[in-house]
């Protein structure tokens, strides 16, 4: 089955961009991927299923400061313009036949 | 508006049982496969058990196969989770999830909160 490995924690200043990584392993670098956001306290949202071409669809009130892109096996998600809302925990996430797999997360703070 | 919202978590004691409910709203409950994942106090996401949406397809997890058992109701709009022979690492908030990858659509629960301890 796949593994998601993501960073354990970023930063980055307010107004800045950032751009947050998750790596499939060997042999999934194809799979399609879904990232989440979980503010803190707060229950994970969706906020965008991406491709290994880097077409993303992103979820309904999703900001247009959120996008996504890929290259080989990393799938990306980049915020830009840095809003203090943004710091949360970050999540990939990634199925296969029988089973669906979470990348560690990556927390982020904004400076 | 999609709404997803659990309920029937609570303390119970380390070998006992314990059922959750999600009641879904907002869309066609019987299109969509479902699933239960869970977070233990300051860990990460962890997937429990999906079922498709007609139930004939059911996955769990290594770590809950043979304890817990998943279903839906597609007449109530209702998924479940029943949870038996508990131990002290399923203490968590669980979350009833519809995330679709072949749609690009994601909803999540508010969550509920399973504490296993004598």
């Amino acid at each position: 089955q796949p593994v998601l490995t993501q960073s354990s924690s970023a930063s980055a200043s307010l107004g800045s961009s950032v751009k947050l990584t998750c790596t499939l392993s060997s042999g999934h670098s194809s799979y399609i991927i879904a990232w989440h956001q979980q503010q803190p306290g707060k229950a994970p949202r969706y906020l965008m299923k991406l491709e290994g071409s880097g077409s993303y669809n992103k979820g309904s009130g999703v900001p247009d400061r959120f996008s996504g892109s890929s290259s080989g096996a990393d799938r990306y998600l980049t915020i830009s313009n840095l809003q203090s809302e943004d710091e949360a925990d970050y999540y990939c996430e990634t199925w296969d036949s029988n089973t669906r797999v979470f990348g560690g997360g990556t927390k982020l703070t904004v400076l | 508006e999609v709404q997803l919202v659990e309920s029937g978590g609570g303390l119970v004691k380390p070998g006992g049982s314990l059922r959750l409910s999600c009641a879904a709203s907002g869309f066609t409950f019987s299109s969509y496969s479902m699933n239960w994942v869970r977070q233990a106090p300051g860990k990460g996401l962890e997937w429990v058990s999906s079922i498709s949406s007609s139930s004939s397809y059911i996955y769990y997890a290594d770590s809950v196969k043979g304890r817990f058992t998943i279903s839906r109701d597609n007449a109530k709009n209702s998924l479940y989770l029943q949870m038996n022979s508990l131990r002290a690492e399923d203490t968590a908030v669980y979350y009833c999830a519809r995330v679709s990858f072949s749609a690009g659509t994601g909803y999540w629960g508010q969550g509920t909160l399973v504490t296993v301890s004598s």
